[in-house]
């Protein structure tokens, strides 16, 4: 059974940094894109990031690129979103998501999420 | 970026009805078209990829259908556990984009 779980959120203060964690288990991690997708308290999904089964490409949305970095080590099947320069509008329940083997594909599995509250 | 619409933005129906949502996609697509169900305080589930294929473990009156830029999620019969939001996502190039979203509740 494919199993996602994130970790690392909780409340920042604007221009601040927080790092994400996505711990996966039950298929083969190497093999597959990773996405990270996010949902502003009562609004709808908004992709956030995508990274390639080996690490070589990624891609960000444009209200994060410059700011967000993602990364995975797939010795330690995790995924992770660092997060800087947060502002207000970043406050969001981030979720990870399996891809396929190749960037354009389906979320198939999702972690349960992780808030992430930005505000002083 | 490609744009997806939704309609309705919500809906009331009553059990056993037939229900059917639309997407719009704001160019083709072709059939990269995926359908998700988002129960309240609950992470999204995949119910429909390719437009039209179901995916496993998805009850068989949820369907999907269209290609190109019109698409289609219907329920054929709706029960108390499809209260959920519905959302359609493109996938057919970067950035993926999801659809506003459409509330479905009993009546």
């Amino acid at each position: 059974e494919v199993q996602l779980l994130e970790s690392g959120g909780g409340l920042v203060q604007p221009g601040g940094s927080l790092r994400l964690s996505c711990a996966a288990s039950g298929f083969r991690f190497s093999d597959y894109a990773m996405n990270w997708v996010r949902q502003a308290p009562g609004k709808g999904l908004e992709w956030v990031s995508t990274i390639t089964s080996s690490g070589g490409s990624t891609d960000f949305a444009d209200s994060v690129k410059g700011r967000f970095t993602v990364s995975r080590d797939n010795s330690k099947n995790t995924l992770y979103l660092q997060m800087n320069n947060l502002r207000a509008e970043d406050t969001a329940v981030y979720y990870c998501a399996k891809g396929g083997p190749t960037t354009l594909s389906s979320f198939d599995s999702w972690g349960q999420g992780t808030l992430v509250t930005v505000s002083s | 970026d490609i744009q997806m619409t939704q309609s309705p933005s919500s809906l009331s129906a009553s059990i056993g009805d037939r229900v059917t949502i639309t997407c719009q996609a704001s160019q083709d697509i072709s059939k990269y078209l995926n359908w998700y169900q988002q129960k309240p305080g609950k992470a999204p589930k995949l119910l429909i990829y390719d437009a039209f294929n179901l995916e496993t473990g998805v009850p068989s009156r949820f369907s999907g259908g269209g290609s190109e830029t019109d698409f289609t999620l219907t329920i054929s019969s709706l029960q108390p556990e499809d209260i959920a939001t519905y959302y359609c996502q493109q996938y057919d190039s970067l950035p993926f984009t999801f659809g506003p979203g459409t509330k479905v509740d009993i009546k």
